[in-house]
């Protein structure tokens, strides 16, 4: 298995809900990141998880959560967002931060906040 | 602070018409150098990685070169199927794993 799945594809929301985004992988990869994209722009890095710790936290506001239940899994908790986080939510993997084979991501979540 | 310039910014090409990518880099210790292809709506897709100055690798067209400033991705004889957004991004030689990512090359390649 050499892919990282994510769930859902397509998400819209109101800016009251909760919700989740999930991310999956089975390549014993020991780094996971999050990385929002908007539209026209590059990825741009909100977390790091380095052997299911959090090592890097990009001054991402409070109302997005990430977590890290175990080594294949990593989810983000989504509570009262605003229309502007609308995006595509990119997760991705490595074989650890400090080796450089390079990511592999998944499909995204598209996000939508109305 | 480490900085990734692509340009150009887009690309328009005939079918079987040859050009390049660049990517001007800015970075304190260079880890690696990376190539990633995205179609609209999707996840990047990884291409290749360099890891120091004078080292090329090729798949099918395309061709990544690295220099101590600058990559470039050629791009032989394109078909209208290589359409895509092409981003370059480099990774330091700390361990935090962060990719800096530059602002991409949109690709149209025309029948």
């Amino acid at each position: 298995d050499t892919e990282v799945t994510q769930t859902p594809k397509h998400l819209v929301m109101g800016m009251t809900n909760k919700k989740s985004l999930k991310c999956e992988q089975h390549m014993g990869h020991r780094a996971m990141y999050w990385y929002k994209q908007k539209a026209k722009k590059p990825p741009e890095l909100m977390f790091v998880y380095s052997y299911e710790k959090l090592s890097i936290n990009e001054s991402v506001p409070s109302r997005f959560s990430p977590e890290c239940p175990n080594s294949s899994l990593l989810n983000l908790h989504l509570h009262a967002l605003q229309p502007e986080d609308s995006a595509l939510y990119l997760c991705a993997s490595s074989q650890g931060p400090g080796q450089v084979y390079g990511y592999t991501f998944g499909s995204g979540t598209r996000l939508t906040v109305v | 602070e480490d900085q990734v310039t692509q340009s150009p910014e887009a690309l328009r090409l005939q079918e079987g018409e040859s050009s390049s990518l660049n990517c001007s880099y800015t970075v304190s210790g260079l880890r690696g150098l990376f190539w990633y292809r995205q179609d609209p709506g999707k996840g990047p897709e990884f291409l290749f990685t360099l890891y120091s100055a004078g080292e090329e690798k090729e798949k099918e067209r395309l061709k990544a070169t690295l220099t101590k400033k600058e990559s470039f991705l050629h791009i032989t004889a394109p078909k209208p199927e290589d359409s895509a957004t092409y981003l370059c991004a480099v990774q330091d030689t700390g361990n935090t794993g962060k990719l800096i990512f530059g602002q991409g090359t949109t690709l149209q390649v025309k029948p």
